[in-house]
């Protein structure tokens, strides 16, 4: 099936500091990708939707100033957690559709994660 | 916002009997998908059921889909230590957009 790669999978950062997290889709293209949030034990949270060469669609209560958002080509969209806060630690997971795979009502693939630590 | 509930929240069984997982959801649905994730992965997608279709099923998997009272279930038979996962179900709330998820059943499997 299809791959997406996402790096790094785990990064420890001070407050106050910004963090990239990359995310790919190998042997795809993904004009969208998607990115979630998870809490321990909990369930994954939409946090915007990446769109290649536009801006990216943010969902309500999402902050898009701290959640930087690229998606400069159509196989990486980065997230980029600015001035990260110790609330801001969470387990980030993309993911993205093949189109050629299943279309608009396929399934999707996700990376395997980041787990963000803010000290 | 999340579309599905599944119940039970956790779930603790033996090596060889069956494990069933159920999910309602809210608003109406074209597909609806089962994905499994091992404690700090990813997501990995187990099966997908459509609307029109009542039941699928996938080698030990076995899905339900009752769109009258907006509910599935998804039974894994002859279960496995390995099986030990949390399982979501998810659909799209409208097509080519995101993914919304349940809040998941986490599945314990003992030898």
């Amino acid at each position: 099936g299809a791959v997406v790669s996402q790096h790094p999978s785990r990064v420890i950062c001070k407050s106050g500091t910004s963090v990239k997290i990359e995310c790919r889709s190998l042997d795809f293209q993904a004009t969208t990708m998607f990115w979630y949030r998870q809490f321990p034990k909990k369930s994954l949270m939409l946090m915007a939707t990446s769109n290649e060469g536009s801006k990216a669609t943010y969902e309500q209560g999402v902050e898009k100033d701290k959640f930087l958002i690229n998606h400069a080509s159509l196989t990486l969209s980065t997230l980029t957690v600015t001035s990260a806060h110790p609330e801001d630690s969470s387990f980030y997971i993309c993911s993205a559709r093949d189109p050629s795979g299943g279309g608009t009502t396929g399934e999707l693939f996700f990376g395997e994660g980041s787990r963000l630590t803010v000290l | 916002s999340q579309q599905g509930e599944e119940d039970p929240q956790a779930l603790s069984i033996q090596e060889g009997e069956n494990a069933t997982m159920n999910c309602s959801y809210k608003t109406s649905i074209n597909n609806l998908q089962w994905y499994r994730q091992n404690s700090g992965r990813g997501l990995v997608h187990l099966i997908l059921i459509r609307s029109n279709e009542r039941e699928k099923h996938s080698g030990r998997l076995r899905v339900t889909l009752d769109t009258s009272k907006k509910s599935s279930s998804l039974l894994i038979t002859a279960s496995r230590a390995a099986d030990t996962a949390s399982y979501f179900c998810a659909s799209i709330r409208q097509a080519g957009t995101a993914l919304i998820f349940g809040k998941g059943t986490t599945l314990s499997v003992s030898s």
